[in-house]
């Protein structure tokens, strides 16, 4: 069965500091990989997508993701962190060979520290 | 508007009433998905229309748990005889063209407090 770990549900960074979510998944199939931010009281928005092509993805708010078959991974990175960047990030996969059925990962929470 | 709406945003009831959440898609979406999310936790798959097919109800924890979806238009999620553990987020996403990638819109959810 497909999952999704997200390494670490809390991370704390310094403002303008690198920004490294970590995500893993296991699949048997290549699948799709998202990562969706969810704003404190907001709904959950796509962040960015990787379905083919291109293994590094670009996405809103400067954040970026790259897709590492062998190591089953999909990090999300921003070289700069901000303030406004403090929220909950999901990472999320396909799930098996239907591509309308996604599992999402337990989330993590970013805090920017000024 | 253009998003996902839902109602009602919050929920107050007392355990062993019954509940239902609302949710009107984006126009045009084939797909709909409800998610728990509770305190702290990630999402849980609770169940997916897609189109005119059978639902799949996979995920629904108990048979306390239904939804209804009506063509491609709104979708009910009903909860009965509500225990504390019902407590959570309850959301809700579409999708227009889930056979290719799967990029879900999310409404704002309904928080549910049950006493």
């Amino acid at each position: 069965a497909q999952s999704v770990t997200q390494l670490g549900s809390h991370v704390s960074v310094s403002e303008g500091a690198l920004v490294l979510l970590r995500c893993n998944y296991s699949s048997s199939v290549p699948p799709y990989l998202f990562w969706y931010v969810q704003y404190p009281n907001q709904g959950l928005q796509l962040l960015l997508k990787y379905t083919t092509g291109a293994t590094l993805v670009k996405g809103i708010n400067g954040f970026e993701a790259e897709f590492k078959k062998s190591e089953t991974s999909f990090h999300l990175t921003k070289p700069s962190a901000h303030m406004s960047d403090a929220a909950e990030y999901f990472c999320a996969v396909t799930r098996g060979t239907s591509y309308d059925k996604v599992i999402f990962g337990p989330g993590t929470s970013l805090s920017v520290i000024p | 508007g253009a998003g996902v709406s839902q109602s009602p945003s919050n929920k107050v009831t007392e355990k062993g009433k019954d509940v239902e959440l609302r949710c009107d898609p984006i126009s045009g979406h084939t797909a709909l998905y409800w998610y728990r999310q509770r305190l702290g936790q990630g999402l849980e798959f609770l169940i997916y229309f897609q189109g005119n097919s059978a639902p799949d109800k996979s995920g629904l924890p108990s048979d306390r748990f239904s939804a209804e979806r009506t063509g491609e238009s709104v979708s009910t999620l009903t909860i009965q005889r509500t225990q504390q553990e019902d407590s959570a987020v309850y959301l809700c996403a579409s999708s227009f063209d889930p056979s290719t990638y799967n990029e879900q819109f999310f409404g704002p959810g309904t928080r549910l407090t049950v006493l």
